[in-house]
């Protein structure tokens, strides 16, 4: 079966570094994609890795090792409005997503 | 900006309605998805259409069903609504299929139904 796993909850205090880890077992792999969703709201695109190593977009960044079926965000600098959830996704093909539990981050003061 | 519009915000209705969620995007995606998120589960893939009057089913299509009329649109068809349907339905739209740098998907702001 397809599975992504991540942790249920992770909480860091504003200012901080946070790591949230994603590892993947999947019949095919064509990317690594990072949602944020508030509570009452969509998720919306953080980043994405087709290829290993680093892409950083601001105070967020995404890693991707495709050999170890692993990925990570992270997130500097937290600010209290970073307080969300945040899903890894892993893109199958063939139009397929197929999504993590996702992971609720609290930013503590 | 990618606007994902979707009919309602809220719903309730009763075990055996026939209930349809509309969903609306502006950007001329090919591709349209549907998912429901339930907690601790994530995001499943109901249904999806990768051009008019095409669609596929996804993990969960029991008991759902969809349409794609025109480009812009995707309903989602609940035949007889049952209490397990309860849930929050999410619609989104992705300009490309899944595999290269187009795969991005944005999504309208939730569905959330009840069923009594």
């Amino acid at each position: 079966g397809q599975s992504l796993e991540q942790p249920s909850e992770v909480t860091a205090v504003e200012g901080a570094i946070v790591q949230i880890n994603c590892t993947y077992q999947t019949s095919g792999f064509y990317g690594l994609s990072w949602y944020q969703q508030h509570d009452g709201g969509a998720p919306t695109f953080l980043s994405y890795n087709a290829l290993d190593g680093l892409e950083e977009t601001g105070r967020f960044s995404s890693f991707l090792s495709r050999s170890d079926s692993y990925g990570y965000l992270l997130l500097q600098e937290l600010q209290m409005k970073d307080s969300a959830s945040y899903f890894c996704a892993v893109g199958l093909g063939g139009f397929k997503t197929i999504f993590g539990a996702g992971t609720r981050l609290f930013v503590k003061a | 900006d990618v606007k994902v519009t979707q009919s309602s915000r809220y719903l309730v209705k009763r075990t055996g309605e026939k209930v349809f969620l509309e969903c609306v995007q502006d950007m001329d995606h090919e591709n349209m998805f549907w998912y429901r998120q339930d907690p601790g589960l994530g995001l499943r893939l109901i249904y999806f259409s990768y051009d008019v009057k095409m669609k596929e089913k996804g993990d969960i299509p029991e008991g759902y069903s969809v349409s794609r009329e025109k480009k812009e649109r995707f309903s989602l068809i609940l035949e007889s609504a049952s209490t397990n349907q309860t849930s929050m339905y999410l619609c989104a739209s992705s300009l490309r299929a899944s595999g290269g740098a187009g795969e991005t998907q944005y999504f309208g702001p939730g569905t959330r139904l009840l069923v009594l």
